[in-house]
């Protein structure tokens, strides 16, 4: 079972637009929700994240928006550009069974290309 | 060197070999992870160690033995493997406390293919 659902698994948009991704979960037990960027060859970058006390996080162009009742939250990147063009993942954490670590739950990305 | 490290960055390997991965935090990190990534399927975490100790086997195949001689050292002994087993291994670390867990910080990872 998938505990956080990634979509579109691809997606393209021109220089200047609006990229949207978005994630849904069910486990309400998530407390922290950040966003990977990767590039191909490279290991995934936080981004960006968010905690469920807030509804909106903005840093330069990327946004993330989180509604708690509906348990989804999206990735916005304003202006898109073709450096922006990469592989991205949202994922989701909550402390785990084990000693005290908390884990990641990933969904299952997302390409983006930005085209000239 | 800052980050996290891996080595080596690619490997071939046939399916009789022994071989180890490498990785190496400079951040003062108390958890450390593998992670296995292959084309099209979410990132399997693999295992987890907190203070050294191993805290989570996510049900992976005895071919892959992990190791951890201390908090910034992180190795995967790989053995007698198959070629399901080509992938991208990607190794992270992260402080592991509520008020300050930031997520992982991942190395660039090992592009393994067994053939």
């Amino acid at each position: 079972q998938q505990q956080v659902k990634q979509s579109p698994q691809s997606l393209i948009v021109q220089k200047g637009g609006i990229s949207i991704i978005n994630c849904a979960y069910e486990n309400t037990a998530f407390d922290y929700f950040p966003w990977y960027q990767q590039f191909p060859g490279k290991g995934p970058a936080l981004l960006i994240a968010i905690r469920p006390d807030v509804s909106e996080k903005k840093e330069g162009r990327f946004t993330i928006s989180f509604n708690k009742s509906a348990k989804q939250f999206s990735l916005h990147i304003m202006d898109s550009q073709p450096g922006d063009s990469a592989t991205y993942f949202c994922a989701a954490s909550q402390p785990s069974t084990g000693a005290g670590s908390y884990q990641l739950t990933f969904g299952k990305g997302t390409k983006l290309s930005v085209i000239p | 060197e800052t980050g996290v490290t891996q080595t080596p960055r690619h490997l071939v390997m046939g399916m009789t070999n022994k071989k180890s991965l490498k990785c190496e935090q400079h951040l003062g990190h108390n958890a450390m992870y593998w992670y296995k990534q292959s084309a099209k399927k979410p990132l399997e975490l693999m295992f987890v160690y907190n203070f050294k100790e191993q805290t989570e086997n996510n049900s992976v195949p005895s071919r892959f033995s992990p190791e951890c001689p201390n908090s910034s050292h992180l190795f995967l002994h790989l053995h007698t493997l198959q070629p399901e087993d080509s992938a991208l291994y990607l190794c992270a670390s992260s402080q592991d406390e509520r008020e300050v867990f930031y997520g992982y910080t991942f190395g660039s990872g090992t592009r393994l293919t067994v053939v």
